[in-house]
């Protein structure tokens, strides 16, 4: 089975850089992903890594590491914006192409 | 462009009811895919097809049912609801991650189905 674990909730504030952790533990890996859930809206896909590393895309930067089961997200120039929930899933090969989620990570950023 | 379509958007059902969640995508993409999404639980995979008249079981699939009869339409079945199917049903659809490297697999969300059952 897999097990994937992040922090229940999160708090910054505006202009600040936070760090969401992702550990996971899977029996295959094909990938590991990030998005972003306002409240009462679908997912939007963040960040995606399958190899080690880290990857840039504007304020947000995800990060892999696949020996230690472990993945970042990070956030710079938080805005208000930003406060939402943020899911960590993986692709494990007995899934097929499904991802599988973790139980998220609610981020509030005040001002 | 539409994406991914859910209907109904809400539905309110009685104890033993049975319904069907439809979701459609106009992306032309192979895989889709129906979760659900509870309080404390984070999205937990249903089912899932890998192609036209293709389905297979997910982490929750007691209960449900789906089926792929047209390569853009994913049907979610409930055949005798109960209060522990009360939950967000999102429907999500994504293209093969082979090939290009940029092709990460991605999925694209529908806006969800919101299921109460009484």
């Amino acid at each position: 089975g897999q097990n994937i674990d992040q922090p229940t909730e999160m708090t910054a504030t505006e202009g600040a850089i936070v760090q969401i952790n992702c550990t996971y533990q899977t029996s295959g890996f094909n990938g590991l992903f990030w998005y972003q859930q306002h409240a009462g809206e679908a997912p939007t896909f963040l960040s995606y890594n399958v190899l080690d590393g880290l990857e840039e895309k504007g304020r947000f930067s995800s990060f892999l590491s696949r020996s230690k089961g472990y993945s970042y997200l990070l956030l710079k120039e938080l805005q208000m914006k930003d406060s939402a929930s943020y899911l960590c899933a993986v692709r494990p090969y007995q899934a097929g192409t499904a991802l599988i989620f973790g139980k998220g990570t609610t981020l509030s950023v005040s001002s | 462009n539409a994406g991914v379509t859910q209907t109904p958007k809400f539905r309110v059902l009685k104890t033993g009811q049975s319904m069907t969640l439809l979701c459609a995508q106009d992306m032309n993409h192979e895989y889709m895919y129906w979760y659900r999404q509870d309080p404390g639980m984070g999205l937990r995979l249903i089912h899932y097809s890998v192609g036209e008249g293709t389905t297979a079981k997910g982490e929750v699939p007691d209960g449900y049912n789906v089926s792929r009869l047209k390569k853009q339409n994913f049907l979610l079945g409930l055949e005798s609801a109960a209060p522990s199917q009360t939950s967000v049903y999102f429907c999500a659809s994504s293209y093969s991650s082979r090939g290009a490297p940029e092709n990460t697999g991605e999925l694209f969300f529908g806006e969800g189905s919101r299921l109460t059952v009484l």
